[in-house]
């Protein structure tokens, strides 16, 4: 079992937008601006997307953006392109114990 | 530009060891940290573990202490991680990827192609 709680999967069409949630507690998630997400496509190894909560790397589109509220962060996928259909996954800080944990995954199906 | 390279893929058996290292270029290399995250067949990213490529200060995982080394040699700018006791349940593409001297700020940028070891008798 996953310390950060993801859901199993998400969709959309291609243009429309879609956010996946990721649920820790405050000694993760909600104690730290250390969020970020990771696109990963079959067989290769994962992208960073975000970091700290809402940071964009170099060259990520601004199509993807990153908030928090509470002890739950987001990811907005909008306007939905067929490449962006992956596995994504949440990872955060937490803390000097368990360093860092990440979310289950949740596999974004473009229709 | 900024590469991690891995080494080949492993098949050990139950009870022994496995060392998977990880060859950075294109950056300082003790200027960042590098972290080891494994992933079982069809399952989700699981962090086992970081050291800072400055002081060699390491954190590991809970459920990993007493079994995982994690080292580098600052001569050739290759992290290294050495696994134990390796169990089935130890099969899994084990990566290496960048991030900071600061474990605290946890977030990777750039990430090894992967290392398959599998365990099986």
């Amino acid at each position: 079992q996953s310390a950060l709680t993801q859901p199993p999967s998400a969709s959309g069409s291609p243009g429309q937008s879609v956010t996946i949630s990721c649920t820790g507690t405050s000694s993760d998630v909600g104690g730290y601006n250390y969020v970020s997400w990771y696109q990963q496509h079959p067989g290769k190894a994962p992208k960073l997307m975000i970091y700290e909560v809402t940071k964009r790397p170099s060259g990520v589109p601004d199509r993807f953006s990153g908030s928090k509220s509470g002890n739950t962060a987001s990811l907005t996928v909008s306007g939905l392109q067929a490449e962006d259909e992956a596995d994504f996954y949440c990872s955060s800080y937490a803390g000097s114990n368990n360093f860092v944990v990440f979310g289950g995954g949740t596999k974004l199906t473009v229709l | 530009q900024v590469q991690l390279v891995q080494s080949g893929a492993e098949v050990k058996k139950p009870g022994a060891s496995v060392k998977v290292s990880c060859k950075a270029s294109g950056y300082t290399f003790i200027s960042y940290g590098i972290n080891w995250v494994r992933q079982a067949p069809g399952q989700g990213l699981e962090w086992m573990g970081w050291i800072n490529a400055y002081n060699g200060n390491t954190n590991y995982a809970q459920k990993l202490q007493g079994r995982v080394t994690m080292t580098t040699d600052t001569s050739t700018s290759t992290a290294y991680m050495e696994l134990r006791s390796l169990r089935s349940d130890d099969t899994a593409v084990y990566y290496c990827a960048r991030g900071l001297n600061d474990i605290a700020v946890a977030f990777f940028d750039y990430w090894g192609q992967g290392t398959l070891v599998t365990v099986s008798s």
